[in-house]
């Protein structure tokens, strides 16, 4: 079975702080990891994903995660806020083996930046 | 090229009533989707279809909830009689059959039962 947990359901930040949103997996079978961004009154958005390639993940936006195995963990970083980033962030995994590949979600992360 | 769609955005609707929501995927994705976040809750998984197939099927809640996806572009999800605690927003994703990996997110429709 997989699952996701995010710590910290919301986090704020000051503008032009480092960002770190958390997030730890469980997977028997090795994982995809992917995080999501969901501005006010829009869609999710991928910010970026691990498939098993390099550990360390560029996304969009200026956000990188690395995928430490030993921690099992897939934090998402950003080393200075801009209020644009003011958003919720959701950490999911998945698998590609078998038929389907449904995404995991973790419960969200809601980031305030404040000026 | 157009992102995934759906409609409508917001429904409101009574407690026994029934309501459908339609996902119009990416053109060309076999891969489609529906998700839905009850308030507060993570996003959860609803079900998969591949074209016309439903692959699985495992996070529909109840049979009060019927998807379809007849010719294997848009889909609908209807859900008749609609209780209360079927609120929240529902999502519709796709991808294309390779890479399958990432999933493509509509704006989602709100949907709450009074």
């Amino acid at each position: 079975a997989q699952s996701v947990t995010q710590l910290g359901s919301h986090v704020s930040v000051s503008e032009g702080a480092l960002v770190l949103l958390r997030c730890n997996y469980s997977s028997s079978v090795p994982p995809y990891l992917f995080w999501y961004v969901q501005y006010p009154n829009q869609g999710l958005q991928l910010l970026l994903k691990y498939t098993s390639a390099a550990t360390l993940v560029k996304g969009i936006n200026g956000f990188e995660a690395e995928f430490k195995k030993s921690e099992t963990s897939f934090h998402l970083t950003k080393p200075s806020a801009h209020m644009s980033d003011a958003a919720e962030y959701f950490c999911a995994v998945s698998r590609l083996r078998g038929a389907t590949n449904k995404l995991i979600f973790g419960t969200g992360t809601l980031l305030a930046v404040q000026p | 090229e157009a992102g995934v769609t759906q409609f409508p955005s917001h429904s409101v609707i009574e407690k026994g009533q029934t309501v459908t929501l339609r996902c119009d995927p990416i053109s060309g994705h076999d891969n489609l989707y529906w998700y839905r976040r009850v308030m507060g809750k993570e996003i959860k998984f609803l079900l998969h279809f591949v074209k016309e197939s439903k692959q699985d099927e495992s996070g529909m809640p109840n049979n009060r909830f019927l998807a379809e996806r007849t010719g294997g572009t848009y889909s609908t999800l209807k859900v008749q009689p609609a209780e209360l605690e079927d609120s929240g927003v529902y999502f519709c994703a796709s991808s294309p059959i390779l890479p399958r990996e990432e999933q493509f997110f509509g704006p989602g429709t709100r949907l709450t039962v009074l």
